[in-house]
């Protein structure tokens, strides 16, 4: 079992809609947790993070965090064409703060 | 630009050849990771450095793969007699490595076929 499940969906949704993007995690020592945007053979690139439990907005994008059942979350609202990307979560903490551990990646298109 | 390179974008190898991949960080960064990713999957963890000092190194590195980081700036990762299953895309990102979390930038990455 990987320390960081992920549904690879994919997933279609019209412009406008609210989306949600979800991963599990095995590791407890996970503290940080972070969500990183990824386009067609491009590198990842860092959307937004949170610390232990709780919410953080930015903008469009709400990342949640519920430790107790080791449960991350992305929301995005009034979805663009622009999202359209691969969303990854990926994990950090323990005895390694430096070593990310990623998700499989979820596939998004919000078509116009 | 000042975000993270890496060199070259491309790479077509024969199997068994020996291949070189550079990765030029954010100017002051001190760490510097090497990930790699296959088609439809999640960056791995290969290797970090933290100046020149490699200071973790993942089981998916086997000892055909070797990195250095030898002035604490660029870095280099080295796969010896290729296999096909080495064909991914190989990722380097940087980060300051000063303060947690640690936020890592990532390069275009170095997309490796090997033949």
């Amino acid at each position: 079992q990987k320390e960081v499940e992920q549904d690879p969906g994919p997933l279609s949704v019209p412009e406008g809609a609210i989306v949600s993007l979800n991963c599990t995690y095995s590791n407890s020592a996970f503290q940080y947790f972070m969500w990183y945007r990824q386009y067609s053979r491009k590198g990842p690139e860092l959307l937004m993070y949170t610390y232990s439990s709780g919410n953080k907005e930015d903008g469009r994008f709400t990342a949640q965090v519920d430790k107790s059942s080791k449960y991350i979350s992305l929301f995005i609202r009034d979805s663009q064409p622009s999202d359209s990307a691969t969303y990854l979560c990926a994990a950090a903490g323990g005895t390694s703060y430096g070593k990310l551990t990623f998700g499989q990646g979820t596939i998004l298109t919000v078509h116009p | 630009d000042t975000g993270v390179s890496q060199n070259p974008r491309h790479k077509i190898t024969k199997r068994g050849q020996n291949v070189t991949f550079r990765c030029d960080p954010i100017s002051e960064h001190n760490r510097l990771y090497w990930y790699r990713q296959t088609l439809g999957q999640g960056p791995e963890f290969l290797t970090y450095f933290q100046n020149e000092a490699q200071l973790e190194k993942s089981r998916l590195l086997s000892d055909r793969f070797s990195a250095e980081r030898p002035k604490g700036s660029f870095s280099t990762l080295e796969i010896q007699r290729t296999e096909q299953g080495d064909s991914a895309m190989y990722l380097c990102a940087s980060s300051l490595g000063d303060r947690l979390p640690d936020t890592q930038y990532f390069g275009p990455g170095t997309r490796l076929t090997v033949l």
